[in-house]
């Protein structure tokens, strides 16, 4: 059973970087996958951010797309999002999955000074 | 980016009843759509992909069909457990994107 589990900082000040990291285990990350980050702001819907390949292949949301980068690193089995220049719009539950099959549990990130 | 509108926004039904949801998509994605399952405080849960294609462990009540533009979500014999916010996404192209969800409550 593949499992994902959302690691970073939970508070990220005005103008900083958003850091989050996916660890993948029970599956390989350097399988036939696309390991995705969406987010959720308190109370609203989704957001899908972006997907990377195990290739290092990336797809973002233009809407981000200025400020994102998705990075994986297949020694460690895992996945990384950095978000830049923050603001509170960027206050949100940040869930990885795998395709549309397995996801975190999700880490909220707040944005405040 | 392809707008996906599902309707109704909410609803109310009892336990037992048949609902459906609708999901429209603003251009044909082919059968490239996902249905959620999000309860509060717990991450979405994927109940069905390729429109129809019901995941692994998710119950034979749940059915999904459609194709090009208009898809739908169809649960029978709603139980207690099943009073959740459900989710449609397309992945037929980039950006990925959801519905706005449809909050299915208990009447």
């Amino acid at each position: 059973q593949v499992q994902l589990q959302e690691s970073g900082p939970g508070l990220v000040k005005p103008s900083g970087t958003l850091s989050l990291t996916c660890a993948v285990s029970g599956g390989s990350i350097s399988s036939n996958n696309w390991w995705s980050w969406i987010r959720q702001p308190p109370g609203k819907g989704l957001e899908w951010i972006g997907e990377i390949y195990h290739s290092g292949r990336t797809n973002y949301n233009p809407s981000l797309k200025s400020r994102v980068t998705i990075s994986v690193d297949k020694s460690k089995n895992q996945f990384s999002l950095k978000l830049s220049s923050v603001t509170a719009a960027d206050t949100a539950l940040y869930y990885c999955a795998r395709n549309t099959d397995y996801w975190g549990q999700g880490t909220l990130v707040t944005v405040s000074s | 980016d392809i707008q996906m509108t599902q309707s109704p926004s909410s609803l109310s039904a009892s336990v037992g009843d048949r609902v459906t949801i609708t999901c429209r998509a603003s251009q044909g994605i082919s059968n490239y759509l996902a249905w959620f399952q999000q309860k509060p405080g717990k991450a979405p849960k994927s109940l069905i992909y390729a429109a129809s294609s019901l995941q692994s462990g998710v119950p034979s009540k749940f059915s999904g069909s459609g194709s090009g533009t208009d898809f739908t979500l169809t649960i029978s014999s709603l139980q207690p457990e099943d009073f959740a916010t459900y989710y449609c996404q397309q992945y037929g192209s980039y950006p990925r994107t959801f519905g706005q969800g449809t909050k299915l409550e208990i009447k």
